[in-house]
């Protein structure tokens, strides 16, 4: 259980393009989704927290007209780099946690999507 | 700012062996921790979570907490080729219930 999936798992654009990534969770409500991104050999960062029906909350430094967070259903949350350029390219991680009965809650990840931008 | 701190490594084991990854963190509130396993190219997969001082063990695994020392600790044991990857140390920080903290990580090689 606790499947998240995330599409598509590598996109390579040019410079200017805006590119939108899906996550979903296949087996279960996500109350809560998370964006990371990921520079080589760098540990993963919170972008944004996103929680169903409300706006997302970005972390400090994270543009928010930039990274454009839509989590309309219990199931599903895109991500889109808008107008994305060179310095955007890096490995984009969701999460999402659900309804869990244990606690904590853990985040379960998406299998991530690397984006090359030309 | 809340840090968590992870020794990059890498750790190298051989086959068989017990290998013990450390972390620590600053926020002395934090509430519950959790250890993942990244493998090259692919995004992290939990592995367990700890929140009461002490040891939890699950299979080969076995997480240690010492708030007091703020440190998290994750043991395993009779370590196996396939658990070559780097290990990430994630803590939910105090008044921050929803999000993760991660370290660095620690790159684990094991040896046969």
């Amino acid at each position: 259980g606790a499947v998240v999936s995330q599409h598509p798992s590598w996109v390579i654009c040019k410079s200017g393009t805006s590119v939108k990534i899906e996550c979903r969770s296949l087996d279960f409500q996500a109350t809560t989704m998370f964006w990371y991104r990921q520079f080589p050999k760098q540990s993963l960062m919170l972008m944004a927290t996103s929680n169903e029906g409300s706006k997302a909350t970005y972390e400090q430094g994270v543009e928010k007209d930039k990274f454009l967070i839509n989590h309309a259903s219990l199931t599903l949350s895109t991500l889109t780099v808008t107008s994305a350029h060179p310095e955007d390219s890096s490995f984009y991680i969701c999460s999402a946690r659900g309804r869990d009965t244990i606690i904590p809650r853990p985040q379960h990840f998406g299998d991530g999507t690397r984006l090359s931008i030309l | 700012q809340k840090e968590v701190e992870q020794n990059s490594g890498p750790l190298s084991v051989p086959e068989g062996a017990i290998a013990s990854l450390n972390c620590t963190y600053s926020d002395r509130g934090s509430q519950s921790f959790f250890w993942y396993r990244q493998y090259s190219g692919k995004s992290p997969e939990l592995i367990m979570f700890i929140y009461s001082n002490g040891d939890k063990e699950d299979g080969r695994f076995t997480a240690q907490l010492n708030k007091a020392s703020q440190y998290v600790s994750l043991l395993i044991r009779d370590s196996q080729p396939s658990d070559s990857a780097t290990y990430l140390c994630a803590v939910n920080p105090s008044g921050g219930y929803n999000k993760l903290i991660f370290g660095a990580g620690t790159r684990l090689a094991v040896h046969p």
